[in-house]
C-alpha cells in the first residue's frame, strides 16, 4: 500500500524558512519522480515543484522560484521542500504527491495528508 | 487568476448527469494529457482521471473524461449525493515548464 507522510510545517514570519519532509513507503521510491501541491485556506490547489525519480531534474512554479527548493534522499524514501524567504502568501497545507512518471510530473496518483504552513508576524 | 478555466460550481439532482469543463490552450491541454481530482472538505485531493480518459482502479464508472483540442471535461452519470466535492482538472503547461489547475469546480447535489 502506498503511503505518503508529510510533516514540518508550521508558524513562521515572514521572511523565515522552513523544510517540509514527505517519507514515502509502498513503491520503488527512486523510480518516480515526487511533486508538492499547496492550497491556500479557501482556495484552490496549486503545483508548487517536482523533481525527478534521479533528482537531474527539478521544476517549479514561477511564484516560488528562487525561494523554494526540492530534494530527495533515496536511501530514507523521503522528498523535501526547502522554503526560504517565506512570504504570507505562501500560507497553505503542503501536500506531497507521488508523480506517475519518472523523469516528468505527469499526473498524481497518490497524496499526502498535508502540512499545514503559516507565514505570519 | 489559474490558467485552466472550470465554471465554479455545478449542480444536479440525484440520478441526473452533470459535465464540468476545463478550458486551456494549446501550450497546456492542447499538448499534454489531462488528469481531475476530486477533494473533500478537509481531506488530500484524489486522482479521479488520467490521460485525459482513464479512470484508477476503484473510481465508479459514472466517472468519465474526454479531451478534444485545448478543452476537457469531466461528466459524472447518474449523480449521487456522495459525489458532492471539489472537482480540479489538472495539466503540464509547456510554455510556463510547470504544472497547472484550473480554480475547480464545487458540485452540490440538490
Amino acid at each position: 500500500e502506498v503511503q505518503l507522510l508529510d510533516s514540518g510545517g508550521g508558524l513562521v514570519q515572514p521572511g523565515g524558512s522552513l523544510r517540509l519532509s514527505c517519507v514515502a513507503s509502498g513503491f520503488t521510491f527512486g523510480t518516480f519522480a515526487m511533486t508538492w501541491v499547496r492550497q491556500a485556506p479557501g482556495k484552490g490547489l496549486q503545483w508548487v515543484s517536482g523533481i525527478s525519480g534521479s533528482a537531474d531534474n527539478k521544476w517549479f512554479a514561477d511564484s516560488v522560484k528562487g525561494r523554494f527548493d526540492i530534494s530527495r534522499d533515496s536511501s530514507k524514501n523521503t522528498v523535501y521542500l526547502q522554503m526560504s524567504t517565506l512570504r504570507v502568501e505562501d500560507t497553505a497545507i503542503y501536500y506531497c504527491a507521488k508523480s506517475n512518471g519518472y523523469n516528468y510530473v505527469g499526473h498524481f496518483d497518490y497524496w499526502g495528508q498535508g502540512t499545514l504552513v503559516t507565514v505570519s508576524s | 487568476q489559474s490558467v485552466l478555466t472550470q465554471p465554479p460550481s455545478a449542480s444536479g439532482t440525484p440520478g441526473q448527469r452533470v459535465t464540468i469543463s476545463c478550458s486551456g490552450t494549446y501550450s497546456n491541454i492542447g499538448s499534454n494529457s489531462v488528469s481531475w481530482y476530486q477533494q473533500f472538505p478537509g481531506t488530500a485531493p484524489k486522482l479521479l482521471i488520467y490521460y485525459n480518459d482513464q479512470r484508477p482502479s476503484g473510481v465508479p464508472a459514472r466517472f468519465s473524461g474526454s479531451k478534444s483540442g485545448t478543452s476537457a471535461s469531466l461528466a459524472i452519470s447518474g449523480l449521487q449525493s456522495e459525489d458532492e466535492a471539489d472537482y480540479y482538472c489538472a495539466a503540464w503547461d509547456d510554455s510556463l515548464n510547470g504544472n497547472v489547475f484550473g480554480i475547480g469546480t464545487k458540485v452540490t447535489v440538490l
